[in-house]
């Protein structure tokens, strides 16, 4: 069974303090790992794909990275606006369309 | 703006009444889906619709209904509701093949009284 697990489950930042969200995985085979982004009450917010150990996207202030085993959200001189919650979902090859997500992380920067 | 969009955007009904959900997305798009988020736990997929076909049903309770006429459309109707299926109900699409980046909606929160 395809799992995936977040850490921590809350983070507290200053401002520009840098720091790393971690995605652990167990799937068989990966297709590919999605990392979303969540405001309060609202849908979530597509940020990367990536599909292979030692891929690397960045935007803005976000980077993330995969290995075979996890994946990391870095997040360097963090606003306040970057405070939301980060989720991360797995696709194996034989799911078709199912992606499995995680618990999230709720990242909270203080100015 | 995400190029899903779900209506309403609240919704409080009774246990005893019928109410639908809608989606609507405008990216061209072969998949819709529907997710459950519920208060600490992880999204939950409920539905599957691959070029209007259902293919995939994760084990919903049948007072959850989705209908899907046509790939831009998708609903989800409801009845005979409990409180426990209060939750923020996700419509998402996606292209499909080997491109399967899903794109969500803002969700529609249901409140179940």
């Amino acid at each position: 069974e395809d799992q995936v697990t977040q850490s921590p489950e809350a983070l507290r930042l200053q401002e520009g303090e840098s720091s790393s969200l971690n995605c652990s995985y167990t799937v068989s085979g990966l297709r590919g790992l999605f990392w979303y982004r969540q405001d309060p009450g609202k849908g979530p917010e597509f940020l990367f794909t990536l599909y292979s150990a030692g891929e690397e996207k960045e935007k803005e202030r976000l980077k993330a990275t995969l290995t075979k085993k996890e994946s990391f959200l870095h997040i360097t001189a963090p606003k306040p606006e970057d405070s939301a919650t980060y989720l991360c979902a797995v696709q194996a090859p034989n799911a078709g369309n199912m992606l499995t997500f995680g618990g999230g992380t709720r990242l909270m920067v203080k100015p | 703006e995400t190029g899903v969009t779900q209506t309403p955007r609240h919704l409080v009904m009774g246990m005893t009444n019928k109410k639908s959900l809608k989606c609507e997305q405008h990216l061209g798009h072969n998949a819709m889906y529907w997710y459950k988020q519920s208060a600490k736990k992880p999204l939950e997929l409920m539905f599957v619709y691959n070029f209007k076909e259902q293919t995939e049903n994760n084990s919903v309770p049948s007072r959850f209904s989705p209908e899907c006429p046509n790939s831009s459309h998708l609903f989800l109707h409801l009845h005979t509701l409990q409180p426990e299926d209060s939750a923020l109900y996700l419509c998402a699409s996606s292209q499909g093949g080997a491109e399967n980046t899903i794109y969500f909606g803002e969700g529609s929160w249901l409140t179940v009284v």
